[in-house]
């Protein structure tokens, strides 16, 4: 499969658990980008990465959540201590290079269900 | 804050008829335009992508850009029921950061 995989494709957790979503770029892409879709909403940028370095958080909260691409495996999001206001739809994407001019693609999406 | 302007719609175009959607940009400077269809429950799929003024066909849909007036639109001609979905613009940003419009749905009516 030579698309963005992304797992698990739901998650439910109890409120004050913790959620990581996973992700694995497409073949020969080096750049992971995770936007969050809240129910009826657009699609919000939360953070862009590279292998072992992230380039850009500006869109992550600024507690619960944090973002790392290893030099080997999947890039990780991870939620601690999950809200309701969390539950959301949480896409992966990734494109070759990072700068404009190169299209990013996107995994089906992790959606999460706090309860 | 460099934003992404969509009227969110509904639009409803009849079937076989041409829809055209409309996006506006903030940064005068950004080089790339993307748009994405999306499916209720779906993850965005590509549609085309525009980098010069002016058109670019690909089958049934055409994308336009007018960097002066900050502008970026979709046609699709002859609109299928399966054309009906939300339509994401995006622009990517000097900042190296995709930006998406919040979208526009789109209904076919048969």
């Amino acid at each position: 499969n030579a698309g963005v995989m992304q797992n698990p494709r739901h998650l439910v957790r109890r409120r004050g658990q913790e959620a990581r979503l996973r992700c694995s770029p497409m073949k020969g892409h080096s750049h992971v980008y995770w936007y969050r879709q809240l129910p009826e909403e657009g699609l919000k940028f939360m953070v862009y990465l590279q292998k072992e370095n992230i380039i850009d958080e500006s869109g992550m909260p600024k507690e619960r959540f944090s973002a790392e691409f290893p030099k080997e495996g999947p890039s990780i999001l991870r939620i601690q201590q999950v809200v309701r206001g969390d539950s959301a739809a949480y896409f992966c994407a990734s494109s070759p290079q990072g700068r404009g001019g190169n299209t990013i693609y996107f995994g089906e999406g992790s959606w999460l269900t706090v309860v | 804050q460099k934003e992404v302007e969509q009227n969110s719609g509904p639009l409803s175009v009849p079937e076989g008829a041409i829809a055209s959607l409309n996006c506006t940009y903030s940064d005068r400077g950004s080089q790339s335009f993307f748009w994405y269809r999306q499916y209720s429950g779906k993850s965005p799929e590509l549609i085309m992508f525009i980098y010069s003024n002016g058109d670019k066909e690909d089958g049934r849909f055409t994308a336009q850009l007018n960097k002066a007036s900050q502008y970026v639109s979709l046609l699709i001609r002859d609109s299928q029921p399966s054309d009906s979905a939300t339509y994401l613009c995006a622009v990517f940003f000097g900042n190296e950061k995709l930006t998406f419009g919040t979208g526009t749905r789109l209904t076919i009516i048969p």
